[in-house]
């Protein structure tokens, strides 16, 4: 399977505790995103990379979450003290940037349960 | 900035009836439209585009969309509904060729 992996597929923490998730994407797209998608919402833009570098973060993104994308490969998404609201679908994505990034390509998400 | 309504959170049709889902957009910019559609437990699948070629898009699984600047709208079709096409839909814009904006979707359930 070619196509974006998502890692874990459910966590369930407590609140305090803190997660992390893995994204890893289409193996020749150099840019990957992040979004959030909360129950009977579309999902919301969190933050993207551009190889390695994170060029740009919502304000959603607090000072709890961080993520990495060391090698211009693999993505990980960390919430650090999870809260009752971190609760959600936190979807991953990859696009090419040698062409107009139209097309996003989505992995099947990781949903977090925050007891 | 840019957004999307969707209008109707939850459309019912029959097998074999026509589909429609509204979207309307609001983009500062000439903007870049899609739809994608989410099974239970899912990611999102890109169904269609529209990039400011054809204003007729033609999209996979029989669906279809027309953008249309007059209206702000990008309303997705399809003549025919197929039990198979029961999903969530979500409409998005992005003005910027990277971040998408979603709608808040719209759940299709398909009857026998």
């Amino acid at each position: 399977d070619t196509g974006v992996s998502q890692n874990p597929r459910h966590k369930i923490t407590k609140r305090g505790q803190n997660v992390t998730f893995r994204c890893d994407p289409i193996s020749e797209h150099n840019r990957l995103y992040w979004y959030r998608q909360t129950l009977g919402q579309g999902p919301e833009f969190l933050t993207y990379f551009q190889n390695e570098a994170q060029l740009e973060k919502s304000r959603l993104l607090s000072d709890r979450f961080s993520a990495e994308r060391p090698k211009g490969s693999f993505s990980t998404l960390e919430i650090q003290r999870t809260e009752q609201g971190d609760s959600a679908m936190y979807l991953c994505a990859s696009s090419l940037d040698t062409v107009p990034t139209y097309e996003q390509y989505f992995g099947p998400g990781t949903r977090l349960t925050v007891t | 900035a840019q957004s999307v309504t969707q209008l109707g959170s939850h459309v019912s049709v029959s097998e074999g009836a026509l589909v429609l889902l509204r979207c309307n957009y609001s983009s500062s910019v000439p903007p870049y439209l899609f739809w994608y559609v989410q099974y239970p437990n899912q990611g999102l699948q890109l169904l269609l585009k529209y990039t400011s070629a054809a204003t007729l898009v033609k999209g996979i699984n029989g669906f279809e969309a027309e953008f249309k600047k007059s209206e702000t709208s990008f309303h997705l079709t399809k003549p025919s509904a197929h039990m198979s096409d029961a999903a969530e839909y979500f409409c998005a814009v992005s003005s910027n060729d990277y971040k998408l904006s979603f709608g808040a979707g719209t759940t299709v359930t398909v009857r026998a």
